[in-house]
């Protein structure tokens, strides 16, 4: 079993959406969590980055913890086609030494 | 530089051949990590570097792959004797400093490998 599992995707949505991305995840160790996306042949970018449980707001963009369930979420709100990546979700343990990385959701939204 | 700067950015070598990949991180970054990605995948972690130290090399595959670092800058990652399951983005991230210090980690561009 892997550490870290997320949704392959593709996701299609129409442009304005509100779209939502989920990983789960099995080490209890975790407590940083983080939201990648990844542009086609370019590396990951930062979006989001959450301690522990709870809510974290930037934007359009909210990242959800829930650590009893051992699952996050990524929302996006009126989703734009510029918007149209790959988004990972990334997580660590409190000594960074590692980053854990879901496969990846490849998200397309259409004009 | 103002981010992290990979090269090369694309190689292509034979099997059987040694290849050397460069990272150059962020100035003042003092954690750099590398990984792979192969195509449609996600971020297989390879080796964490502290300074010029490496604590945790838990993810190199095999004895092929090797990493330094000098200077508490640039890191070098090697592959001996390529085979074509080497094929893949290799990607190298730094980060400011130990711990939940700097929790950003900034990724490079990658070096998109092939071996034919």
């Amino acid at each position: 079993q892997k550490e870290v599992e997320q949704d392959p995707g593709p996701l299609s949505v129409p442009e304005g959406a509100i779209v939502s991305l989920n990983c789960t995840y099995s080490n209890s160790a975790f407590q940083y969590f983080m939201w990648y996306r990844q542009y086609s042949r370019k590396g990951p970018e930062l979006l989001m980055y959450t301690y522990s449980s709870g809510n974290k707001e930037d934007g359009r963009f909210t990242a959800q913890v829930d650590k009893s369930s051992k699952y996050i979420s990524l929302f996006i709100r009126d989703s734009q086609p510029s918007d149209s990546a790959t988004y990972l979700c990334a997580m660590s343990a409190g000594n960074f030494n590692k980053f854990y990385f879901g496969s990846g959701t490849k998200l397309n939204v259409k004009p | 530089g103002a981010g992290v700067s990979q090269s090369p950015s694309n190689k292509v070598t034979e099997k059987g051949k040694d290849v050397e990949l460069r990272c150059d991180p962020i100035s003042g970054h003092t954690a750099l990590y590398w990984y792979r990605q192969r195509l449609g995948q996600g971020l297989e972690f390879l080796i964490y570097f502290q300074g010029n130290s490496a604590p945790d090399k838990s993810g190199l595959p095999s004895d092929r792959f090797s990493a330094e670092r000098t200077g508490e800058s640039v890191s070098t990652l090697t592959i001996q004797r390529t085979q074509q399951e080497d094929s893949a983005v290799y990607l190298c991230a730094s980060k400011l400093g130990q711990g939940a210090k700097g929790t950003e980690a900034f990724f490079g561009q990658g070096t998109r490998l092939t071996v034919v």
